[in-house]
């Protein structure tokens, strides 16, 4: 599975958007992005996915280069229920074996009023 | 909206004793996880099911630990002599399809406190 490298925090205003970068620099060909979000005391969230280029949902978009060695989750006009803990998630979509997600530890954001 | 459940939201139980989580899937999913979180810590997997078996474990998942789909709807976890390192949130995940990377459904945790 690709090691995947995120700030440990971040953190905004009411109304920003919000960039978060995961580096994932030995991504495979057959790996894809994925991303959760964590409240405190709840369980993770999925919120997006993608392979390449761009991908946007009614919650959040995902940017994601050419070389792919990095993406960039971005939320649009955060407000303050947006505060929790973000993660990048890189690994392949197989039919076989029912593999698990690996977490990291994620970013946490913090949207300041 | 479908959503994963689990019961209890807090147990608390002495060092020794045995608990049992319970989960109950999204009806039409085929695939169920338990993950764990000791407080302040990574998100932990410890154990994929699916076809009334285990597919995979982590090295977590010791023989004090055992999984079971009693009834077609819930899907157990059973600690069979706690411990205080047992201590975390437990975290129950489904998922339909057979696309390891596609969307898994978490639901809302037990949080068990060993004394």
């Amino acid at each position: 599975l690709a090691k995947t490298t995120q700030p440990i925090s971040m953190d905004s205003y009411e109304g920003q958007e919000v960039n978060i970068t995961c580096s994932h620099n030995n991504i495979a060909t057959n790996d894809y992005i994925t991303w959760y979000q964590q409240f405190p005391s709840q369980g993770p969230r999925f919120i997006i996915q993608g392979y390449k280029t761009k991908v946007t949902n009614e919650v959040a978009s995902l940017f994601i280069p050419a070389d792919r060695k990095s993406s960039t989750l971005s939320l649009p006009r955060v407000s303050l229920s947006d505060t929790a803990v973000y993660y990048c998630l890189v690994g392949p979509i197989s039919s076989g074996s029912a593999r698990q997600l690996t977490f990291g530890s994620g970013t946490q954001l913090t949207v300041l009023p | 909206e479908p959503e994963v459940t689990q019961t209890p939201s807090h147990q608390v139980t002495q060092m020794g004793q045995e608990v049992i989580l319970r989960c109950v899937p999204i009806s039409n999913h085929l695939y169920f996880y338990w993950y764990r979180q000791i407080l302040g810590q990574k998100v932990e997997f410890l154990v994929s099911f699916y076809n009334n078996e285990i597919s995979e474990k982590s090295e977590i998942f010791d023989d004090q630990f055992s999984v079971e789909r009693p009834d077609g709807s819930n899907f157990t976890l059973k600690i069979r002599s706690t411990k205080l390192e047992d201590s975390a949130m437990y975290f129950c995940a489904s998922r339909a399809s057979r696309e390891v990377y596609n969307e898994q459904f978490f639901g809302p945790g037990t949080r068990l406190t060993v004394l």
